[in-house]
């Protein structure tokens, strides 16, 4: 079975530019997080969907990250205009979505973006 | 609301000595706990879970943990520590309501295996 696939890996940006990620879950998980990881800490929950609705993006700083998974499955993180707080790990994770006590969220390897 | 923490950013033990990480929690709800481990450059891998079934949770690769309501933890343990043990790890809790499942991840905490 194949992995949550991101893209790309690294990236590497000026500040106020602009950049996106990409994250294809495991197929038939109708649930995916999209998680930042700054370096020294541990990952933090941007926003979550289902298909292809928001149950949660309280921390999503929406004044310039956005997300969408406009058919359910692929996802895709924006940030516009990038800053140098953004620096960090961006993880895509995946779950089926169904019965907490089995609800197992998958990650992928994750992108990782330097702003400078 | 939900928090863990984790005692130690770095932990260092001989090959085939005790593991022990340490993680306590704070929640309001019933928590369901996890650890994670992360190799380098690679993303986290679910070593175990606990739902509110047996307290005693066994793992992948030797690990366990018990949860601990009285003293709010939930340690990771193994054995024998073996060199493909170095990694980061990290405990995380979450309180699943409505259709939302958060993980609050610790800070982590970096194992070394020495020779």
């Amino acid at each position: 079975e194949a992995g949550v696939a991101q893209s790309p890996r690294y990236k590497i940006i000026e500040k106020r530019q602009s950049v996106a990620f990409w994250c294809n879950p495991i197929s038939g998980h109708a649930t995916l997080y999209w998680y930042q990881q700054i370096l020294g800490q541990g990952p933090k929950l941007l926003i979550q969907f289902q298909n292809n609705g928001v149950v949660d993006d309280s921390q999503l700083p929406k004044d310039r990250f956005s997300a969408e998974r406009l058919k359910g499955v692929d996802s895709t993180l924006k940030i516009q205009p990038a800053k140098l707080e953004d620096s960090a790990v961006y993880l895509c994770a995946s779950s089926l979505g169904g019965g907490w006590d089995t609800d197992t969220q998958y990650f992928g390897p994750g992108t990782r973006l330097t702003v400078l | 609301a939900q928090s863990v923490t984790q005692l130690g950013s770095h932990v260092s033990v001989s090959e085939g000595a005790l593991v022990l990480l340490r993680c306590n929690y704070s929640s309001s709800v019933p928590p369901y706990l996890f650890w994670y481990v992360q190799y380098p450059n690679q993303g986290l891998q679910l070593l175990l879970k606990y739902t509110s079934a047996a307290t005693l949770v066994k793992g992948i690769n030797g690990f366990e943990a018990e949860f601990k309501k009285s003293e709010t933890s939930f340690h990771l343990t193994k054995p024998s520590a073996h060199m493909s043990d170095a990694a980061e790890y990290f405990c995380a809790v979450s309180a699943p309501r409505g259709g939302a499942n958060n993980l609050f991840f610790g800070t982590g905490t970096r194992l070394t295996v020495i020779p």
